[in-house]
Parts: structure tokens; C-alpha cells; sequence
């Protein structure tokens, strides 16, 4: 089977750090997306991931751990425009190219 | 500017009726898909393409029905078959997809479909 779990909502503080956890199973692995979405809008890309690590870009990154089915976003000096919907979404190999996404992790900054 | 157009951003079905979403992009990508996305669920597969004139169903695809007469369009029927059809469509296209590279999803705006 496959499965993509992700926490349901987190709330966060203006200028801090937060870290949305994504853990995965999946029949094979080619790779990890993170996207984001604000309510009504089209997801945007933030990330990929292929192999083990940290990929920083700006005051995003984006971790990866294949042997433990473990992925995580990290947002820093967080502003209030980064209140949005956070996908994490999976390829296996035998998919013909399709992502699975897990439920989105809803995040809300507050002053 | 290139990217992928979703029509309209609101719509009403009556029961009994088959309605019509619209995706159109100029990116000149040869891959197109369909999620529906639902409230506390990720988005879920409905129908893609790879190429004009061929189609795949998705994991949802049961009262769907799409067309690939074009490469830039790919338009999603909602049918009367579908009985719960209130959801935000969402369209995506791709060069290629995802899986044979680090190939991202470029998504349209969506489309809110709601039952009269």
C-alpha cells in the first residue's frame, strides 16, 4: 500500500522557526516534492528531494531521509504571508510519473 | 506570460447534469493531469495524459470522463455518474513526468465545483 502522513494543522509565531514532519511508504521511491498552497489558490513548488540531506534555498529547506521514509519542510524567520497549506507529495517507482500527496499540513502564522 | 488557465473558478451542477471544466496551457507540456482536492484530503488523481490522444485513469476516476484532442487542452467532465461531486479541481501540467526526473507539477488556479 501507500501511505503519505503529514500533521493535520500547526500554528507558528511571526519571525520564528517551524519544521512540517512528512513520513512516507511507498511501493519504490523517486523522489519527494513539497508544495505549498494558499486557500483557493494553485500549489506552488517549494522543493525536491532525491536523495538523502538537507536542500536549502532561501528560508526554505527541505530534508530527506530514504531509509527511514522521512521527509521534513523547514520554514525560518517566518512571516505572516507563509500561512498556507503545506503538500508533501511522493513518486514510486511503478507510478508512470504520478505523485501521491498526503493530506497538506495547514499552517498558521500568528503575530 | 506561459502557464496553465482553469475555467471557470465557479461552478454549479444540477442534479442529472454533466458539466465541463476547462484546462488550457501554453507551457507547450506534454503532460496533463486532474486532482480533485477535498477538505482534511490530499490531492487525489482523476485522469492524466502523457501525450495527445492518449489518457490514463487515475485513482479516482469513476464518473469522470477527459478528452486530449490538443496538447495544450485537457478538459474534465463531470458527470451525473459522479454522485458527489462537490470538491476544487485542480488541472497540473509537467514537461515529463514527474518520476523520470525532478520534474515539477505547474498547476492551474482551480475550479470550485458545488451541487445546486
Amino acid at each position: 500500500g501507500q501511505n503519505i502522513d503529514q500533521p493535520t494543522e500547526m500554528t507558528a509565531t511571526e519571525g520564528a522557526i517551524v519544521q512540517i514532519n512528512c513520513t512516507y511508504q511507498t511501493s519504490g521511491f523517486n523522489g519527494l516534492f513539497w508544495y505549498q498552497q494558499h486557500a483557493g489558490e494553485a500549489p506552488t513548488f517549494l522543493s525536491y528531494n532525491v536523495l538523502d540531506g538537507l536542500e536549502e534555498k532561501g528560508r526554505f529547506s527541505s530534508f530527506l531521509s530514504r531509509s527511514k521514509g522521512y521527509s521534513y519542510l523547514l520554514l525560518k524567520e517566518l512571516q505572516m504571508k507563509d500561512s498556507a497549506s503545506y503538500l508533501c507529495a511522493v513518486v514510486g517507482y511503478n507510478q508512470g510519473g504520478k505523485l501521491i500527496f498526503g493530506q497538506g499540513t495547514e499552517l498558521s502564522v500568528k503575530p | 506570460d506561459g502557464g496553465i488557465t482553469q475555467s471557470p473558478k465557479y461552478l454549479f451542477r444540477k442534479e442529472g447534469q454533466n458539466v465541463t471544466l476547462s484546462c488550457e496551457q501554453n507551457l507547450n507540456h506534454d503532460a496533463m493531469y486532474w486532482y480533485r482536492q477535498d477538505p482534511g484530503q490530499g490531492l487525489r488523481l482523476i485522469y492524466y495524459s502523457q501525450i495527445v490522444n492518449d489518457f490514463q485513469k487515475g485513482d479516482i476516476a469513476e464518473g469522470y470522463s477527459v478528452s486530449r484532442e490538443k496538447k495544450e487542452s485537457f478538459p474534465l467532465t463531470v458527470t451525473s455518474a459522479q454522485k458527489n461531486p462537490t470538491a476544487f479541481y485542480l488541472c497540473a501540467s509537467s514537461n515529463r513526468p514527474p518520476g523520470r526526473t525532478n520534474e515539477k507539477l505547474f498547476f492551474g488556479s482551480g475550479t470550485q465545483l458545488s451541487v445546486l
